[in-house]
C-alpha cells in the first residue's frame, strides 16, 4: 500500500519559518491536502489540492509539491501555530495520512 | 453552516459490534461524499472508510475491509459505519470528515469534521 512519509518534529522560532516535507513514491503527481490538528480539537484542513489555502487560513500558510516530496511552509511562525501536521494524498482508491509531523513553537 | 455530529461510540471487548452514526447538516447532503477517520490514542490520523454521494460507491482500508461496512441514507443526511469483529487496535476516536467532492478521488480532501466519537476495545 502507499505511504506517505513525514518527519516526527520541526521546531521553529517566532518569527522565523517552519517547514514541514511529505515523501512518497511519485508524490507530485498526486494532489496532498495539509491539516493541522492542535491538542484536543479536531483536523482543519490548511492546504488543498497540493497550494491552495481555504477561506480563513492565514496567508503564512503555504505550500508546494515536486516529483516526491510536498513541503508545507509556514512564514512567521505564531505560537498558535504549534500543533500536529498532517499531509494527506489518494491513492489506488484510498486516502492516505502521513504519520503526523508536531511543530513546536520555540 | 455546517454541522455534523458522530456519536454510537462505547466500551466493548474484542470480537464485539458497533455502529456509529454521523448526522450532517447546513449542506446538500447527497452531493457528497463523507468519510470515517480514526485516531487511536495519542497517535495519528488513519482513514478507514469513505462512501460517495448516492451511496453506490464505497472505498475501505485494508485494516478494516471485510469487518467495516459504511453506509448512508440520504433521506436522513446521515450515515453510518457498522463494524464487526472489533479488536484492541480499532481503539480511537472516530471523526466523522465532509468530502470536497462526490465521489471520493484525487482531488478530493476533507473540508469539514465532527468533534468524532470515542470507541474503546478492551478486554
Amino acid at each position: 500500500s502507499y505511504e506517505v512519509t513525514q518527519p516526527p518534529s520541526v521546531s521553529a522560532s517566532p518569527g522565523q519559518t517552519a517547514s514541514i516535507t511529505c515523501s512518497g513514491d511519485k508524490l507530485g503527481s498526486k494532489f496532498v491536502s495539509w491539516y493541522q490538528q492542535k491538542p484536543g480539537q479536531s483536523p482543519v484542513v490548511v492546504i488543498y489540492q497540493d497550494s491552495k489555502r481555504p477561506s480563513g487560513i492565514p496567508e503564512r500558510f503555504s505550500a508546494f509539491s515536486s516529483e516526491n516530496t510536498a513541503t508545507l511552509t509556514i512564514s512567521g511562525t505564531q505560537a498558535m501555530d504549534e500543533a500536529d501536521y498532517y499531509c494527506q494524498a489518494w491513492d489506488s482508491n484510498t486516502y492516505v495520512f502521513g504519520r503526523g509531523t508536531k511543530v513546536t513553537v520555540l | 453552516e455546517v454541522h455534523i455530529l458522530e456519536s454510537g461510540g462505547d466500551l466493548l471487548q474484542p470480537g464485539g459490534s458497533l455502529r456509529l452514526s454521523c448526522a450532517a447538516s447546513g449542506f446538500t447532503f447527497g452531493n457528497y461524499a463523507i468519510n470515517w477517520v480514526r485516531q487511536a490514542p495519542g497517535k495519528g490520523l488513519q482513514w478507514v472508510a469513505g462512501i460517495s454521494g448516492s451511496g453506490g460507491m464505497r472505498h475501505y482500508a485494508d485494516s478494516v475491509k471485510g469487518r467495516f461496512t459504511i453506509s448512508r441514507d440520504n433521506s436522513k443526511n446521515t450515515v453510518f459505519l457498522q463494524m464487526s469483529s472489533l479488536r484492541v487496535d480499532d481503539t480511537g476516536i472516530y471523526y466523522c470528515a465532509k468530502d470536497f467532492i462526490s465521489p471520493m478521488s484525487e482531488t478530493g480532501y476533507f473540508d469539514y469534521w465532527g468533534q468524532g466519537t470515542p470507541v474503546t476495545v478492551s478486554s
